[in-house]
């Protein structure tokens, strides 16, 4: 089966300038997720979509971070203006389950976006 | 407030050693993940556990939920296994994943 795919791989933007992600999640996997990896952290949940309602956005900076998840598919995550502080790699995992049974269900990894803000 | 702490930060082995990493977390959970993060970024679920013990090859996963700790075990070391290595446990009312800073392995030949 095909992976999480993420695009692009690595993006260079200056301060305040803005730029988007885009995640497509494995084939029927109703859950999605985004996280922000600072380099030596874990990675951090900003947002967490179930087909295309949202779970748990309480860590989204919502002044300046906006994701949105038409149709229950794709995702793309949002970020205007940048700040340095945003420099980091954004992941996107995908589960099959829906629901509360979704913490039983495996997480499916893409392989991030690497975001450096100068 | 849900907290992983994951012990040793870095961790360096020759090959062929026995390798454990160790992680505690704070509150119940409903199940843990051991995942394996290689340079460039990319993360594979190696295990999701809810009790006792699983095994996968040379890995191996054990969960003691009375003492609110987990451990990862990697037999026969080798340097293809140098990754970072988080766990992560599942909790919160949505089973939002709480993930630990990681443990980076480094296996010499």
């Amino acid at each position: 089966e095909a992976g999480v795919a993420q695009s692009p791989r690595y993006k260079i933007i200056e301060k305040r300038q803005s730029v988007a992600f885009w995640c497509n999640p494995i084939s029927g996997h109703a859950t999605l997720y985004w996280y922000q990896q600072i380099l030596g952290q874990g990675p951090k949940l900003l947002i967490q979509f179930q087909n295309n309602g949202v779970v748990d956005d309480s860590q989204l900076p919502k002044d300046r971070f906006s994701a949105e998840r038409l149709k229950g598919v794709d995702s793309t995550l949002k970020i205007q203006p940048a700040k340095l502080e945003d420099s980091a790699v954004y992941l996107c995992a995908s589960s099959f389950a829906s629901g509360h049974s979704s913490y039983n269900s495996p997480l499916h990894f893409g392989n991030g976006t690497r975001l450096t803000v100068t | 407030k849900n907290e992983v702490e994951q012990s040793p930060q870095n961790l360096t082995a020759q090959e062929g050693e026995f390798i454990t990493i160790n992680c505690s977390y704070s509150v119940g959970i409903s199940a843990l993940h051991w995942l394996q993060q290689h340079p460039g970024g990319g993360i594979v679920s190696l295990f999701m556990l809810s009790s006792g013990k699983k095994k996968h090859g040379r890995l191996i996963a054990t969960i003691n939920i009375q003492e609110k700790h987990s451990s990862l075990h990697i037999t026969a070391s080798h340097p293809r296994d140098s990754a970072v290595y988080i766990c992560a446990e599942v909790g919160g009312s949505q089973g939002n994943l709480i993930f630990g800073k990681g443990t980076k392995l480094s296996v010499k030949p």
